[in-house]
């Protein structure tokens, strides 16, 4: 299996600011990585696919970007409706490994 | 609009069985993978496996092969997750969710079904 490792496992920012996640497989996964949102007690929500395109309907403020093995996840400007856990996602080989999440919380 | 709507919540002991559904509307069932998260309480989400209802292709995680039996009924439009014998430690929320043709990103999921396994 591919292990997917994001850093740091939480963090806490204010609002406006930028708040950047990491993610990093283990091997080379070309652009084969989503990013996604999950807010408490909700199902998980597709931001970015294939590491740097935005899904239809999703604020701008949310970015990402990388290939290989080295991927990043950004917001720009950090919202209360943020607050969330956020996960990365290779899709390059079965299983289609998470990353351990990154919880974000309003400093 | 593309709904993905699962079984309701189930209270079990450890050794029964469990099949719990996913019925998919508003798109092609059978031109879309649907597979299953789970997401243990208070942990990360887990890929568990996949299954493609056009032709019944199935792909497990190592991590579940034998633990899990996915299937899927096209004429219905919906997909299931089934455990023979459950374990206290299957307790968990647990996901459907669509991936494209191409085995792309989940772009839609189900509200999760809850399963708790306890004497």
């Amino acid at each position: 299996d591919i292990q997917m490792t994001q850093s740091p496992s939480s963090l806490s920012a204010s609002v406006g600011d930028r708040v950047t996640i990491t993610c990093q497989a283990s091997q080379d996964i070309s652009n084969y990585l989503n990013w996604y949102q999950q807010k408490p007690g909700k199902a998980p929500k597709l931001l970015i696919y294939d590491a740097s395109n935005l899904e239809t309907g999703v604020p701008s403020r949310f970015s990402g970007s990388g290939s290989g093995t080295d991927f990043t996840f950004t917001i720009s400007s950090l919202q209360p409706e943020d607050i969330a856990t956020y996960y990365c996602q290779q899709y390059d080989n079965l299983p289609h490994t998470f990353g351990q999440g990154t919880k974000l919380e309003i400093k | 609009e593309v709904q993905l709507v699962q079984s309701g919540a189930e209270v079990k002991k450890p050794g029964e069985s469990l099949k719990i559904s996913c019925k998919g509307s508003g798109y092609s069932f059978t031109s879309y993978w649907i597979g299953w998260v789970r997401q243990m309480p208070g942990k990360g989400l887990e890929w568990m496996g996949i299954i493609y209802p056009g032709d019944s292709d199935t792909r497990y995680s190592p991590s579940f092969q034998g633990q899990v039996t996915i299937s899927a009924d096209k004429s219905i439009s919906t997909a299931y997750l089934q455990w023979s014998s459950l374990k206290a430690s299957d307790t968990a929320m647990y996901y459907c969710a669509r991936q494209g043709s191409a085995l792309g990103a989940i772009d839609y999921w189900g509200q999760g079904t809850l399963v708790t396994v306890s004497s």
